[in-house]
């Protein structure tokens, strides 16, 4: 199987601030990298796909970007509604493997 | 819109068999994949298995191997997860999820089921 580790697992920021998570792979995955939110009692949501493709209504402040196996999601000037948990997985091969998720809190 | 409506809570005892539906609507069924994602209380997300409703083509996680069956009904665009010999590591919430090319992101879920296992 192929693993995904997300780091970091816990992240404190505050609104308007800059963040970065990265996603590594345990092998290459092409551009088969997608990143998702989670709130605390509601389904994931998809961010990202194929590494920097946007879902319609996501905001531009969301952004993707590497290859091969080092990935980063970035959201540049945090809003409140950002604070939530974040997983990359990947669906080059099954099974679709989650990182751990990182929590984003406000500071 | 594009709508993915799962059936209720299930609590069962060890050893029993659940099985969840997973109803869509707003797009052509047979066109995407559905994969299948549970999250364990305090745990992340997990991948299932996966179903691809126009041929029933299945791949499915080793942690549920051989306990598991993912079937589709495209007269009602509904998938089913079958999920025998339960035991307490199964509980979790189950959501079922459409699949979209080309890298199959699961860009539509469904509200979650959660299945407690318990004796």
């Amino acid at each position: 199987d192929i693993q995904m580790t997300q780091s970091p697992s816990s992240l404190s920021a505050s609104v308007g601030d800059r963040v970065t998570i990265t996603c590594r792979a345990s092998q290459t995955i092409d551009n088969y990298l997608n990143w998702y939110l989670r709130k605390p009692g509601r389904a994931p949501k998809l961010l990202i796909s194929a590494v920097s493709s946007l879902q319609t209504g996501v905001p531009s402040r969301f952004s993707g970007s590497g290859s091969g196996t080092d990935f980063t999601l970035t959201i540049t000037f945090l809003q409140p509604e950002d604070f939530a948990t974040y997983y990359c997985q990947q669906s080059y091969a099954t099974p679709y493997t989650f990182g751990q998720g990182t929590k984003l809190e406000i500071k | 819109q594009v709508q993915l409506v799962q059936s209720g809570v299930e609590v069962k005892k060890p050893g029993a068999t659940v099985k969840v539906s997973c109803k869509t609507s707003g797009y052509t069924f047979t066109d995407y994949g559905i994969s299948w994602v549970r999250q364990a209380p305090g745990q992340g997300l997990e991948w299932v298995g996966w179903i691809n409703p126009n041929n029933g083509n299945t791949d499915y996680a080793q942690i549920v191997q051989g306990r598991v069956t993912m079937t589709t009904d495209a007269s009602t665009s509904t998938a089913y997860m079958e999920l025998t010999s339960l035991t307490s590591d199964d509980t979790a919430v189950y959501y079922c999820a459409r699949d979209v090319p080309p890298v199959w992101g699961s860009d539509s879920w469904g509200q979650g089921t959660l299945v407690t296992v318990s004796a």
